[in-house]
């Protein structure tokens, strides 16, 4: 079971606007800020937001993360079919002293 | 540009080691921490620990305290993980991952290719 709890799935027709949640705790996200990641199948992660709500270049900006106490959001817009990925949810923990990751979630565009 | 290369696939038997190599071009190596993140076959990511190039500190996840090292060789900016009394659950791509700049202690940006370690008798 992972330290971050994140919905195993999710799904959207193209064109909708889909949530996926992540819930930590106040060592994690609840003091430190909240990074995404998206995962195509068979390949590395790569960054999607980071530190809660900032896309590095080349993100479109249909993707939004958000954070409001011990939980976050990640939040994708105009769904399109190379969106269909899974997403990841990371934060430091300072009890754990380390990184800890959701469990993940895959989206799947119908 | 930044990168990260890691080294290629192994096959260990049970109770052996490995040491997986990641090679970092484009930056200054010692000024950045260098993590190790392990996915299982069909499970999530799952952090093993990080290296500080500069001074060497390193920080482990609990769970596999006291069987990963993670060094570093500056001369030739790479860095090593090696897992040792391997079992069949440790079978999964190991990657490393730098910390970006700007970003907090678990913004990993880039990430290297991955390594498939197949632990099988």
């Amino acid at each position: 079971q992972s330290v971050l709890t994140q919905p195993p799935s999710a799904s959207g027709t193209p064109g909708q606007r889909v949530t996926i949640s992540c819930s930590g705790s106040s060592s994690n996200i609840g003091s430190n800020t909240v990074n995404w990641y998206q995962q195509l199948p068979g390949t590395a992660p790569k960054l999607l937001i980071y530190t809660n709500n900032q896309r590095p270049s080349g993100v479109p900006d249909r993707f939004s993360g958000s954070k409001s106490g011990t939980s976050a959001s990640l939040a994708i817009s105009g769904l399109q079919s190379e969106d269909e990925a899974d997403y990841y949810c990371a934060a430091w923990d300072d009890s754990l002293n380390g990184v800890v990751f959701g469990g993940g979630t895959k989206l799947t565009v119908l | 540009q930044v990168q990260l290369v890691q080294s290629g696939a192994e096959v260990k038997k049970p109770g052996a080691s490995v040491k997986v190599s990641c090679k970092a071009s484009g930056y200054t190596f010692t000024g950045y921490y260098l993590h190790w993140v392990r996915q299982a076959p069909g499970q999530g990511l799952e952090w093993m620990g990080r290296i500080y190039p500069n001074t060497g500190g390193t920080n482990y996840a609990q769970k596999f305290q006291g069987r990963v090292t993670v060094t570093r060789d500056t001369s030739i900016s790479t860095a090593y993980m090696e897992l040792s009394s391997l079992r069949s659950d440790d079978t999964a791509v190991y990657y490393c991952a730098r910390t970006m700049t700007g970003g907090g202690a678990a913004t990993l940006d880039p990430w290297g290719q991955g390594t498939l370690v197949t632990v099988s008798s």
